[in-house]
């Protein structure tokens, strides 16, 4: 089953307006993170957000925000006042309990963005 | 500049042939990644490393090794190339100070299989 679900394979924003980018994730387990990556045309992968699953408020950095509903269990980036700089592709992913052993990151397929002016 | 370098950043490869990724970092992060990307599949975990010493099997491991002498290095290799590990690779590392911890990535290497 998949793990982490991202069902926008593309989306369309106009400039300076926000846009969010849906994430949806399947976990029995009490204890887990939530990332966001952005991967430019360029390539690298840059880490935007994080949250986790007993955090009490949804994160903010920036421009950025998780829209937390953990009983849906969703995880949605907002970017608000959308720049050209922020046309990327945007992956979730999810990291499941906590200890040594549960470091290692589900991501989903991704949503590319693409900014227009 | 700390980070996570990778080499080569691209590399044609005739199939049957044997390859090494190279993945080094300078954090001294604990834990170490190698990642496959593919279209329309986002990344996959190939192998992890908690610490040095020790290894770990990700989502898709098979036709790939990796080992981890010491803290820095983490090289993937594959025996035997064929042309489904055309892929990109991208190699990450993690402090695991915290659960809230992000992984760092490298700029990834470019691979293709003929």
């Amino acid at each position: 089953a998949q793990k982490i679900t991202q069902t926008q394979p593309g989306m369309f924003v106009q400039e300076k307006e926000a846009v969010t980018l849906d994430c949806t994730y399947d976990t029995s387990d009490p204890s887990y993170g939530l990332f966001w990556y952005k991967q430019p045309s360029s390539g690298e992968m840059i880490f935007l957000i994080y949250q986790g699953s007993y955090d009490q408020q949804n994160a903010t950095e920036g421009r950025y925000s998780l829209n937390f509903q953990k009983a849906r269990k969703s995880a949605n980036l907002v970017i608000s006042a959308s720049q050209l700089g922020d046309s990327a592709m945007y992956f979730c992913a999810m990291r499941e309990g906590w200890g040594d052993s549960s470091y290692k990151l589900i991501f989903g397929s991704g949503t590319r963005l693409l900014v227009r002016p | 500049i700390a980070g996570i370098t990778q080499a080569p950043t691209s590399q044609i490869l005739a199939a049957g042939r044997r390859m090494t990724l190279r993945c080094t970092q300078d954090m001294r992060h604990n834990a170490m990644y190698w990642y496959r990307q593919d279209l329309g599949l986002g990344l996959r975990l190939i192998h992890y490393s908690n610490t040095a010493g020790t290894t770990g099997k990700g989502e898709v491991p098979d036709g790939y090794s990796v080992s981890r002498a010491n803290t820095d290095d983490f090289p993937l290799t594959l025996a035997s190339a064929v042309p489904s590990q055309t892929s990109v690779y991208f190699c990450a590392s993690s402090s695991q100070g915290g659960s809230n911890q992000p992984q760092h990535f490298g700029d990834g290497t470019r691979l293709s299989i003929l």
